[in-house]
């Protein structure tokens, strides 16, 4: 899976908007971008992914740059929970024979102030 | 619907001593994932399971074994525990490998070898 670059900690207040960015200078135009999340103490959660186009769910939104190198999770208004690791990661959509699971970084840290 | 469970949720072991983690999962899901989580770390695959009686090598197989003899449950062994192995323990299935695909997690197992 290609690598990701995303910032080390991010701090946001309660109730407004949250952008978490993240780099992916070497996608393939199979890759899928997703994104995971873990809360204090807890396992990951999944919170979207998406290919070429921007994605709604009832989580967050992704917005994925024209020439997909870049994306940027968004939380549309921040609540105390979503204190947690953000994980940006690639995974392929055509997985030749491998099943190899999810490749984690590091994460930004999100420290949301009330 | 439970998702993905872990038992124990937390164990003392000395050094030397054995184990089995096991993770069960009612989604019918084909693939499972055993990771490991240290301090400020990502997670990192150790073994997983493409479908009922098949296990592979992950990124950091050394020192555990896995068993898959039925499709819902993944168990993870420690023949002979060292500090070393000190860690979250976290579990993961999905439906399929591709990137189009979202995983599920567990809610950690920590390991504590003295």
């Amino acid at each position: 899976d290609a690598k990701t670059t995303q910032p080390n900690s991010m701090e946001s207040n309660e109730e407004e908007p949250v952008h978490l960015p993240c780099n992916h200078s070497t996608i393939s135009g199979t890759d899928y971008i997703h994104w995971y999340r873990q809360l204090p103490s807890q396992g990951p959660e999944y919170v979207i992914h998406g290919l070429t186009s921007n994605v709604n769910n009832r989580m967050a939104s992704l917005a994925i740059a024209e020439d997909r190198k870049s994306s940027t999770l968004i939380l549309h208004r921040a609540t105390l929970r979503d204190a947690a690791v953000y994980y940006c990661i690639l995974r392929d959509s055509y997985s030749g024979g491998g099943a190899d699971g999810l490749t984690f970084g590091k994460g930004t840290h999100l420290i949301i102030q009330p | 619907n439970a998702g993905v469970t872990q038992t124990p949720k937390f164990r003392v072991l000395k050094t030397g001593q054995s184990m089995t983690l096991l993770c069960a999962q009612d989604m019918n899901h084909e693939y499972m994932y055993w990771y490991r989580q240290d301090p400020g770390m990502g997670l990192r695959l150790i073994h997983y399971s493409v479908g009922e009686g098949t296990t592979a090598k992950g990124e950091v197989p050394d020192g555990y074994n896995v068993s898959r003899l039925k499709k819902q449950n993944f168990l993870l062994g420690l023949e002979s525990a060292a500090p070393s192995q000190t860690s979250v323990y976290f579990c993961a299935s999905s439906y399929y490998y591709t990137g189009n695909t979202e995983a599920f997690f567990g809610q950690g197992t920590r390991l504590t070898v003295v």
